[in-house]
């Protein structure tokens, strides 16, 4: 299983783009990228996922650097909504279980 | 579509009793994993579950826990003689599984508390 470090906390003006890193840097080749987030205590909401390519949905883009060692989830626009703590997780290649580290703690700020 | 559903989502139970959890999948969702989260810590796997089978359960405690899914009705989470320490909340998540390309899907949890 891939292990992954983000940053324990980071704040973002409400607005503005908040872009979250991520290392994975003994991610495997067939190792997806997966990206949660948990609000105050409710379930992990999934956000957004990748192997290789940059990815975009209604939530969010993903961004892979080309050596897969690191990436990079952004909040286009963040609201006060989006705070919550985020985690980047590398998927089990066996049985695709999540392995949930610390994440970072966003707080979007007025 | 529903997602997953988790009921209860409060529990309480006195020391020594026994809690019974349960997690309705999606529809369509073959694949069940269930999670702890302690007071202010993050969130552990626990057990992975096909249906009638359990493939993973290198996160569950030796004694006292147990997981099923049967083949039809919920995937049961089960706490024998229930301890201080077992007060958490319980996640399930579900997947097709269908590969690794297949997010889990997770439910708003079981707030356990022994008292």
């Amino acid at each position: 299983d891939a292990k992954t470090t983000q940053p324990p906390s980071m704040d973002c003006a409400e607005g503005r783009a908040a872009n979250l890193p991520c290392n994975h840097s003994t991610i495997s080749g067939n190792e997806y990228v997966y990206w949660y987030r948990q609000i105050h205590s409710q379930g992990p909401q999934y956000i957004i996922h990748g192997l290789k390519n940059n990815e975009t949905n209604e939530m969010a883009s993903l961004i892979i650097t080309e050596d897969r060692k690191s990436s990079t989830l952004i909040l286009p626009h963040a609201t006060l909504r989006d705070t919550a703590v985020y985690y980047c997780i590398g998927i089990s290649s066996n049985t695709g279980k999540l392995i949930f580290g610390q994440g970072t703690t966003l707080q979007v700020k007025p | 579509n529903a997602g997953v559903m988790q009921n209860p989502r409060h529990l309480v139970r006195r020391r020594g009793q026994e809690a019974r959890l349960r997690c309705s999948p999606m529809k369509g969702h073959s694949h069940v994993y269930w999670y702890r989260q302690l007071p202010e810590e993050g969130l552990k796997f626990m057990v992975y579950l096909q249906k009638e089978n359990i493939i993973d359960e290198s996160g569950m405690p030796k004694e006292r826990f147990s997981a099923e899914f049967p083949k039809e009705g919920p995937s049961i989470l089960r706490i024998q003689q229930v301890v201080r320490g077992d007060s958490a909340a319980y996640f399930c998540a579900s997947s097709p599984r269908d590969s690794l390309n297949s997010p889990l899907h997770f439910g708003n949890g079981t707030r356990l508390t022994v008292t």
